[in-house]
């Protein structure tokens, strides 16, 4: 079955640093989705980007960007210039073509950005 | 619109109660979902349906039941509820898939905070 790992349990950072949450995925399909989500303090899961593993093109969005590597099986997210409101927990996840409605999340990323 | 609605937000249960969580979407999605989110272990799924009168497990069904008999509802039960299920719940809701190689976001409730003492 396909995994998701998210090594990095918390990070804190000071406003205005940049920082960068890890994804690694384990999928035997040649077809998949990745997904990040984002879930503030309020507890509410807010959906922040799509990728098919077709598509290695990286992705900016403001001061977000994510990086995706086929060849080290990864899908790294970057935030620019962190902001207190970027505090939040982050979810990466994958959804294989074989296993249609299976996605699996990683178990996330709590980051804090300290004034 | 109201999006992906739950009910209860909270619960508190003792063992071997039963109770029914309630999501509603108004998206007119076919897809529906009910995870459960424990510390350190990310989302999990415990069951899915892909259209109206349609269940299906996920990775952790056991102890659960779901029903779809409307499009828009989709509800999970706990017959004999255990200290185990405390968790909070989400539910979620996708558009239909066009074939097989696709794959939409899904859209996500506010959670249930359930817990078996």
């Amino acid at each position: 079955a396909q995994k998701v790992t998210q090594a990095q349990t918390e990070i804190s950072v000071v406003e205005k640093e940049d920082v960068t949450l890890d994804c690694v995925y384990e999928t035997r399909d040649t077809t998949y989705y990745l997904f990040w989500y984002k879930q503030p303090p309020s507890g509410e899961l807010v959906f922040l980007i799509r990728r098919n593993s077709f598509d290695e093109q990286n992705e900016i969005s403001g001061r977000y960007s994510w990086n995706f590597q086929k060849s080290t099986s990864s899908f790294n997210f970057t935030i620019t210039a962190s902001q207190v409101v970027d505090s939040a927990v982050y979810f990466c996840a994958l959804s294989e073509a074989f296993n249609n409605n299976d996605m699996r999340f990683g178990a996330g990323t709590r980051l804090t950005v300290k004034p | 619109n109201a999006g992906v609605t739950q009910t209860p937000k909270f619960r508190v249960l003792k063992t071997g109660q039963s109770m029914t969580l309630l999501c509603a979407q108004d998206m007119n999605h076919e897809y529906m979902y009910w995870y459960r989110q424990d510390p350190g272990m990310g989302l999990r799924l415990i069951h899915y349906s892909v259209g109206e009168g349609t269940t299906a497990k996920g990775e952790v069904p056991d102890g659960y039941n779901v029903s779809r008999l409307k499009k828009q509802n989709f509800l999970l039960g706990l017959e004999s509820a255990a200290p185990s299920q405390t968790s909070v719940y989400f539910c979620a809701s996708s558009v239909h898939r066009a074939s097989r190689d696709v794959f939409y976001e899904q859209y996500f409730g506010p959670g249930t905070r359930l817990t078996v003492t």
